[in-house]
């Protein structure tokens, strides 16, 4: 049965970079033409996609994030990575990752437990 | 302010329907853009209840229906119990800003 499990830094520091791993067990990050996903959830609101690898290693980021997000992923360690730049109080959430479907991309049917992060000096 | 606009609660009493909508717009919704729909438990991850407009995962009752039409979709909850006391969100894919959307969540309160 697929897994996946968050971890990184939990407290940043404004203006610092948050880095955070997905770790995938029980399958392969490489098999079945999957899309791999950040997704966030500020406290008290709604999900919000962060961004998006595919097979093909094409990527896709929330434009209200583009120009700080980084998403990568080692197939060989079967892990998945989310890089935020410039960190502020308003990227305080709990960042999930999840697989995407195959034929709809952006139905997340495997979601890791999250992990929360917190941007404070 | 969220691109997809949901109810914020409604309510039923056990073995009941319920339905949550979902409004969008010509960008979204009104594309050829699927919705899907997830539950949160509290403290724990979205889970995905519908997705494709109206496909159910493995594992998830009939109860649970989705519904697409226009800018519009729903998900129907029939026969509510009270493990489904929770909140759901809908999403899309939206053209103009593309990205994937949320819609701001629906709190069901089973009485």
């Amino acid at each position: 049965q697929l897994q996946l499990q968050e971890s990184g830094s939990g407290l940043v520091r404004p203006s610092q970079t948050l880095f955070l791993t997905c770790t995938v067990s029980g399958g392969s990050i490489t098999s079945g033409g999957y899309s791999w996903n950040w997704i966030r959830q500020r406290p008290g609101m709604a999900p919000e996609g962060v961004g998006s690898i595919f097979d093909t290693g094409a990527t896709t980021y929330n434009p209200s994030l583009k120009s700080r997000v980084n998403i990568s992923v080692d197939r060989s360690k079967n892990q998945l990575f989310l890089q935020v730049t410039s960190m502020t109080a308003a990227d305080t959430a709990v960042y999930y990752c999840a697989r995407g479907m195959t034929l709809t991309p952006l139905a997340f049917d495997i979601w890791g437990h999250g992990t929360m992060v917190s941007v404070s000096s | 302010q969220s691109v997809l606009t949901q109810p914020p609660s409604v309510s039923g009493a056990p073995g009941q329907t319920v339905t949550i909508s979902c409004t969008g717009t010509s960008s979204n919704i009104g594309t050829r853009s699927d919705v899907h729909w997830y539950q949160q438990l509290p403290g724990t991850a979205p889970k995905l209840l519908i997705y494709g407009n109206n496909n159910r995962p493995s594992g998830v009752p009939d109860r649970f229906s989705g519904s697409k039409s226009g800018t519009s979709a729903s998900l129907t909850i029939t026969g509510l119990q009270p493990e489904d006391e929770a909140d759901y969100y809908c999403q899309s894919h939206d053209w103009n800003l593309r990205v994937g959307v949320f819609g701001g969540g629906t709190t069901l309160t089973v009485l």
